[in-house]
């Protein structure tokens, strides 16, 4: 089956480090880009940055804040931060889209989401 | 702040038509034909239902369409049905040196 399965739910306390991440199956990971969004509480979808092997494009306003990794050998992205805050907690979803192709500049497949809850 | 603006909930009864905008500037709606669309139910994944303005992916309703025109494009959903109730969002291709798409805020649909 085709799919993208992200890890479970996360309780941090302020300050802590974590990473979560978006495994695929199903398809050749290496032929598409793995973007991720963030849903904070109310809000609507943001995209977070976007990445192909070593290629990594960030939304500036996450730039430093969190980093977007790949493993290509087990299909998996990673996003991580050093420090979270309260202001991270949101649902948190990945999606790929094609490196070329007919949908290469559209999402067509989406994780079920990892929700982070950050408390102070 | 999202670059892409849509209306903050659009409503209508079941087997009407409603029809969402989403509005861009010169650096993404208007530069380029790679608009799509996302239904979201809550709690769920959220889908793919037009790309590139106006193509629908396989298996996605014919009730749904798309179209453009210069920095707005829209979304069609004909025949409201119940499940049809969502927030759907606007996506587009963006000239950026960073991030190359931005979403649109959301549009809240409810099928009264």
């Amino acid at each position: 089956e085709v799919q993208l399965v992200q890890s479970g739910a996360e309780v941090k306390k302020s300050g802590e480090s974590l990473r979560i991440s978006c495994q695929g199956s199903g398809f050749r990971f290496n032929k598409y880009w793995i973007g991720w969004a963030r849903q904070s509480p109310g809000k609507g979808l943001e995209w977070m940055g976007i990445i192909h092997d070593s290629d990594i494009r960030y939304k500036s306003s996450f730039q430093g804040h969190v980093t977007i990794s790949a493993d290509s050998s087990t299909s998996t992205s990673y996003l991580q931060w050093t420090s979270v805050k309260p202001s991270d907690t949101a649902m948190y979803y990945c999606a790929r889209k094609e490196w070329y192709g007919e949908l290469q500049y559209a999402f067509d497949l989406w994780g079920q989401g990892t929700m982070v809850t950050v408390s102070s | 702040q999202s670059a892409l603006t849509q209306p903050a909930s659009v409503s209508g009864s079941p087997g009407q038509s409603i029809t969402i905008s989403c509005t861009g500037t010169s650096s993404d709606v208007a530069a380029y034909d790679y608009v799509s669309w996302y239904q979201h139910h809550p709690g769920k994944a959220p889908k793919l239902i037009i790309f590139d303005v106006s193509k629908r992916p396989s298996g996605v309703s014919d009730r749904v369409s798309g179209y453009k025109s210069a920095d707005t494009a829209f979304l069609t959903i004909s025949g409201l049905q119940a499940d049809d109730e969502a927030d759907y969002y606007c996506n587009s291709y963006t000239v950026s040196s960073t991030s190359p798409y931005v979403l649109g805020p959301g549009t809240k649909v409810t099928v009264l």
